[in-house]
């Protein structure tokens, strides 16, 4: 059964840093990975999409790393902003073998606040 | 394209009644998945509709059921509500063609049983 870590569950870090969330996964037998912000109680915002024969995809002030063996992966957020606090949600999807239609397991998140 | 839109956006029931929500997935997109999220959780896999069947479903018992259209708009029905019913509804679509694609998600339902 795949299990999706995400650390650390919460981080408070002052505008202008640069930052790093991680997140693993138990199975390492994946198709893709996806990067999720999410606002309070709004839906979900796709950030980024790895494949897994990707190493790493980049949009802006964000880059996601893949190391699929490991088992792990990680959103850079260069030169943070208020604007960034919300909730990073990481999910895989399994490998498409057989008749596996892709359900999503999802971390459970960490919580980001930029201060000014 | 207006992406995925669920509706409504809130509702509160009593426990023992029935609900349904809808879903519209993206333009273009074929399948349409559903995911229960509890306060401080991350999103749990309810089914995924294709095709108009159900193809894979999470650990849900069979209260929860769904249904597809042929416009590939969807329904999730909840019989017989449990206070732990109570939850974010998200509502997310990809097109099956694809396996690599990525997945859009709904602005969700909130579910509030007293």
């Amino acid at each position: 059964k795949q299990e999706v870590t995400q650390i650390p569950a919460a981080l408070s870090v002052p505008e202008g840093e640069n930052l790093v969330l991680n997140c693993s996964f138990t199975d390492s037998a994946i198709y893709n990975l996806q990067w999720f912000r999410q606002d309070p109680g709004k839906g979900l915002t796709s950030l980024l999409l790895i494949q897994s024969s990707q190493r790493e995809q980049t949009s802006g002030r964000l880059n996601a790393s893949l190391d699929k063996s490991s088992g792990r992966s990680t959103l850079y957020i260069a030169a943070s902003q208020p604007g960034d606090s919300a909730t990073y949600l990481c999910a895989v999807r399994p490998d498409a073998g057989g008749t596996s239609y892709g359900k999503l397991t999802f971390g459970q998140g960490t919580i980001l606040t930029v201060h000014p | 394209d207006a992406g995925v839109t669920q509706s409504p956006t809130h509702l509160i029931k009593t426990r023992g009644q029935q609900v349904t929500l809808r879903c519209s997935p993206k333009s273009g997109h074929d399948t349409v998945s559903w995911y229960q999220q509890a306060l401080g959780q991350g999103p749990q896999f309810i089914f995924q509709y294709y095709e108009e069947e159900e193809r894979q479903r999470g650990n849900f018992p069979d209260r929860f059921s769904g249904h597809q259209f042929p416009n590939y708009s969807s329904e999730l029905n909840v019989n017989a509500l449990l206070l732990g019913d109570s939850a974010l509804y998200l509502c997310a679509s990809r097109e099956q063609g694809g396996l690599n694609t990525e997945a859009f998600f709904g602005q969700g339902t909130r579910l509030t049983v007293v």
